[in-house]
């Protein structure tokens, strides 16, 4: 079975950082590309950031460019947000997705990134 | 890059058919087939419906459909179920952010 579980959320500043964990089972980890896509509270989705199977193709929305930096451990089957100087837009609830096909197929609970201002 | 437009709301009786537009350009959801479908329940995980246009993952019922014309994506649900009543979101693939995602369609069965 497919699982996504998502750490590292909480109660934030802002100008402070955060660093988000998503741990994957129940697939070849490393034959998949991951994403982050957030959801403010009772807002859409928004999609913010993308690394490929073998990190060398990163991307970020606008939104969070030169702030957010992605990474990934194959050996670690794990995907990783590192968040700086947030903001309180960036409030939401942070998913970790899988990436098949060019559609988002297995999306983890997901993990709360308050403002606490 | 600004979201893909959807309609806030529709709404339909069960058993009717219902049709949820997703609008953008040429340089996104015209000009790619890279575009997929979501729904949300309240309070629950989106869940992949449609991906590349019109194909749907193993486990989602054949009254979903997707189909594209022009710089228009458009998710039909045949037969409306009580069960279908949730927030639906399309995505699409472009060069210049890489993901954009839909502004988000609440469907309601009346």
């Amino acid at each position: 079975e497919v699982q996504l579980v998502e750490s590292g959320g909480g109660l934030v500043q802002p100008g402070e950082s955060l660093r988000l964990s998503c741990a994957a089972s129940g697939f070849t980890f490393g034959s998949f590309s991951m994403n982050w896509v957030r959801q403010a509270p009772g807002k859409g989705l928004e999609w913010i950031s993308y690394i490929d199977r073998s990190a060398t193709n990163i991307q970020y929305a606008d939104s969070v460019k030169g702030r957010f930096t992605i990474s990934r451990d194959n050996a670690r089957n794990s995907v990783f947000l590192q968040m700086n100087s947030l903001r309180a837009e960036d409030t939401a609830l942070y998913y970790c997705v899988r990436d098949h096909d060019w559609g988002f197929d297995f999306w983890g609970q997901g993990t709360l990134v308050t403002d606490s201002s | 890059q600004s979201a893909l437009t959807q309609p806030p709301s529709v709404s339909g009786s069960p058993g009717q058919s219902v049709t949820i537009s997703c609008t953008g350009t040429s340089s996104d959801v015209g000009g790619y087939n890279h575009v997929s479908w979501y729904q949300q329940p309240p309070g629950t995980t989106p869940k992949l419906i449609i991906y590349e246009v019109y194909n749907r993952p193993s486990g989602v019922p054949d009254r979903f459909s997707g189909s594209k014309s022009g710089n228009t994506a458009s998710l039909t649900i045949s037969g409306l179920q009580p069960e279908d009543e949730a927030d639906y979101y399309c995505n699409s693939y472009i060069p210049s952010s890489f993901f954009v995602f839909g502004s988000g369609t609440k469907v309601t069965v009346l």
